[in-house]
């Protein structure tokens, strides 16, 4: 079956961090465009960071930029995206998502990411 | 930085109506456009890709136009199951952009 399945996230103190994890299975991740996109409580989606199928070129939301860092394991078929200094405002659903505009497309379940004190 | 304005932001309409969904881009570009309905509590589900491809599995009462700066989502005939809210989104330059929701809501 071909999936993401999601993992990490849970309640972290402002400051904190929290690393989150996307496996992929029935496709390889290095064969397409990654990305994460978080869905703040009640809010609409917001786009929080892309890596190029190359694995180098990787591209983040201003709001991020120097906190989060998006990265992936061939070896393990998974994408990460590690979160430091969290702040309130990053309280969302994380979600991964594989290319956007490729035929096939994926997304994970989601994790919830929690920052308070 | 690409916005996009997606209109209207809530709309009501009963079962065979034909809705239409706008999302208007700040400046110009290609066909990278995706749209995703979102239903309260699920994962996204992407039903149009590259403004004009229909998502396998997707019914054909969706569809998707437009170039330039206009792009458009129509359902031909809503049914039950079809209302939720709608996203645009353009993935033609970083950072990609959302639009900021349509909620369809039953008349």
């Amino acid at each position: 079956e071909v999936q993401l399945v999601q993992s990490g996230g849970g309640l972290v103190q402002p400051g904190g961090s929290l690393r989150l994890s996307c496996e992929a299975s029935g496709f390889m991740i290095t064969t397409y465009w990654m990305t994460w996109v978080r869905q703040a409580p009640g809010k609409g989606l917001e786009w929080v960071a892309t890596m190029n199928k190359n694995g180098v070129d990787k591209d983040y939301v201003d709001s991020v930029k120097g906190r989060f860092t998006i990265s992936r394991d061939s070896a393990q078929n998974s994408l990460y995206l590690q979160m430091n200094n969290l702040r309130a405002e990053d309280t969302a659903m994380y979600y991964c998502a594989s290319q956007f505009g490729s035929p096939v497309h994926y997304w994970g379940q989601g994790n919830l990411v929690t920052v308070s004190s | 930085d690409i916005q996009m304005t997606q209109s209207p932001s809530a709309m009501s309409a009963s079962v065979g109506d034909r809705v239409t969904i706008t999302c208007r881009a700040s400046q110009g570009f290609g066909n990278y456009i995706a749209w995703f309905q979102q239903k309260p509590g699920k994962v996204p589900q992407r039903l149009i890709y590259l403004t004009s491809n229909l998502q396998g599995g997707v019914p054909s009462r969706f569809s998707g136009s437009g170039s330039g700066t206009e792009f458009t989502l129509t359902i031909s005939s809503l049914q039950p199951e079809d209302f939720a809210t709608y996203y645009c989104l353009q993935h033609n330059s970083f950072p990609l952009t959302f639009g900021q929701g349509t909620r369809l809501e039953i008349k």
